[in-house]
């Protein structure tokens, strides 16, 4: 098994772009979602999913987009990148319900420059 | 606002000595309470802890929660280089609907 995987690993883009990031998991999990991590805050709760076809808001959802078409994927969209969204970004995902861990993607390096 | 403070936010030690790392929080609808461990990339699952009082124990590290004074601390004993990293703590509310991350406790740990 991969386990979660993300794509690309690394990319620039200049203000104004848009961009999607995707995340695959193959473990079969009901609860996927996106962080983003900044120096010396931790990891931040971008957008939630609990199933294929629903979304949720987390902690620091302006000016990100998300979709879970199918249940293996997560998609994260910047629709205009601005320089405050140069971050890493981590996908992670879990069994449902309460008491599971999370799993972890690799991570993406986005700069905007 | 649900919050999760970690303490110290650096820590430099020597290979073999015993560090303990602490986490605090404040969250609506607790659920568990998870620590993680960050090398390079990706957060890596070490404990996850729900019941107040019971130990857990992976070889050298070891973490307890205390639900009523709300904390939780992780021990590595004997530290090696390899123990080494950003120590992240969490705490799943909401059903796992939520995961509230504390900022991280970065160990270096010189031979």
């Amino acid at each position: 098994n991969a386990g979660v995987t993300q794509t690309p690993k690394f990319r620039v883009l200049k203000t104004g772009q848009s961009m999607t990031l995707l995340c695959a998991q193959d473990m079969n999990h009901e609860y996927m979602y996106w962080y983003r991590q900044d120096p010396g805050m931790g990891l931040r709760l971008i957008h939630y999913s609990v199933g294929e076809g629903t979304t949720a808001k987390g902690e620091v959802p302006d000016g990100y987009n998300v979709s879970r078409l199918k249940k293996q994927n997560f998609l994260l969209g910047l629709e205009s990148a601005a320089p405050s969204q140069t971050s890493v970004y981590f996908c992670a995902s879990s069994l449902a319900g309460q008491g599971h861990e999370q799993y972890f993607g690799p991570g993406t390096r986005l700069t905007v420059t | 606002e649900d919050k999760v403070v970690q303490s110290p936010l650096s820590l430099v030690v020597h290979e073999g000595d015993t560090v303990t790392l602490n986490c605090s929080y404040e969250v609506t609808n607790f659920r568990s309470l998870l620590w993680y461990k960050q090398e390079k990339k990706a957060p890596t699952f070490l404990f996850m802890l729900t019941s107040s009082g019971i130990e857990k124990k992976s070889g050298r590290l070891s973490s307890i929660l205390d639900k009523k004074e709300l904390f939780s601390i992780l021990n590595i004993t004997a530290t090696q280089t390899g123990d080494s990293a950003v120590y992240l703590c969490a705490v799943e509310a909401d059903y796992g609907q939520n995961f509230v991350f504390g900022p991280g406790t970065r160990l270096s740990v010189l031979p």
